[in-house]
This record gives C-alpha cells, structure tokens and sequence, in this order.
C-alpha cells in the first residue's frame, strides 16, 4: 500500500508570500493519478489540482502542482487570505482499486 | 450547479447501524463513479469506499470492508451508505463525492456520525 507523507506538518507565512507544499510517495506512482485539495475551517475539501499539475476548474493560476514518480510539489505563487488552509495530496492506487490521502499540511498566518 | 447533499447522520450507539444518503443533482448521475470518504474530528481524510457505474464495481478500504455496504439509485439520483456494527472509531463528517478520473470534483457539505453511548 502506497503511503503520502506531506511536509511541513505546518507552514506559518504571510499573504504575498510563496507556499511550496510537499507529497511524497513511499514508491513511485502514476503522476496522472495524482491531486491536491484545501479544505477550509468548517467546509468540505475543495479540489485544486489533478493529474498531479492540472488547475481545477475555477482554481486561480497562483496554484500550480508539479512533480513525478515519489516526490510532488503544490506551490502558491502568492499567498492571499483566503488560501490559508488545511492542504492535502490524494492518490488513486491502479492496482488496489483505491484512495490514499496525506495527512495534511497546515497553512496558516503568521 | 453540481450538489450533492447528505443525510441521515446522528448518534448511535456502538454495535448500532446507521444508513446514510447523498442526493445528487446538476449533473447525470449515472455516468459517474460515486464515492464517500469520511473525516474524524480534527483528523485527516479518509476513504471509505466507491461505487461504478451500474453499480458494476464496489471497493472498499481494508479496515471497512464487511461493516460497510455502498449502493446507488441512478432512476433517483441517490448514492448510499449502510454502515453496521458502529464502533466509536467511525464517529466522523461522512462526505458524498463525486469521483472523475481518479479525483474527487465535487463534495456535499457532510452528514455527522456519532458513535457514543
């Protein structure tokens, strides 16, 4: 069974600044398979990016999502209030027939 | 608009049963991969099962399967959770979404399980 370790645990910035979350695999996976979400306090996840680098619909071009086999970035080019949020990496195991997701990383104010 | 809204949460008791709803509507649900994915208080995601179209295919995670039971009604839009024998660990916001290549689109706003005597 695939595992997602995200890093940091916690990321404490400021708006205007860069975010660079982290996803990695404990083996090589299919980039295609690959997603992020952001779940706000007190709402349902929200799907940012698929396919391991794909903006969801509606996702402004701030996010980006890049990365292949066990390592994989999402990155916010500039923060705004509104991105402060729980973020989490997701991947669909072809061969189990099913989801894993990271445990999370934390992205609040400083 | 895609909506997908829950129902059927509370509180049971351990060993209880409890079943939960999702209604779909803004898109053709029969061509769509449905899923439920669950989120303990203060904890992280966790997938808990999904069903295909026709309902051809089913799987669950390993720690659910036999307690748990996915099903859908396309003529009613309506995706399914039977969940049997409760345990206080299945306390957690019991998500509907929608499943599209390999990711979740869209998610209903949750239904609260509470396992607790």
């Amino acid at each position: 069974e695939i595992v997602l370790t995200q890093s940091p645990g916690t990321l404490s910035l400021s708006p205007g600044e860069k975010a660079t979350l982290s996803c990695r695999a404990s083996q090589s996976v299919t980039t295609s398979s690959l997603a992020w979400y952001h779940q706000k306090p007190g709402q349902a996840p929200r799907l940012l990016i698929s396919g391991a680098s794909s903006r969801a619909t509606g996702i402004p071009d701030r996010f980006s999502g890049s990365g292949s086999g066990t390592d994989f970035i999402l990155t916010i080019s500039r923060l705004e209030p509104e991105d402060f949020a729980v973020y989490y990496c997701q991947y669909y195991d072809n061969s189990l027939l099913g989801y894993t997701f990271g445990q999370g990383t934390k992205l609040e104010i400083k | 608009q895609v909506q997908l809204v829950e129902s059927g949460g509370g509180l049971v008791k351990p060993g209880g049963s409890l079943r939960l709803s999702c209604t779909a509507s803004g898109f053709t649900f029969s061509n769509y991969y449905m899923a439920w994915i669950r989120q303990a208080p203060g904890k992280g995601l966790e997938w808990i099962s999904y069903i295909s179209t026709s309902s051809t295919y089913t799987n669950f995670a390993g720690s659910l399967k036999g307690r748990f039971t996915i099903s859908r009604d396309d003529a009613k839009s309506s995706l399914y959770l039977q969940m049997n024998s409760l345990r206080a660990e299945d306390t957690a916001v019991y998500y509907c979404v929608r499943e599209n290549v390999a990711t979740f689109d869209y998610w209903g706003r949750g239904t609260l399980v509470t396992v607790s005597s």
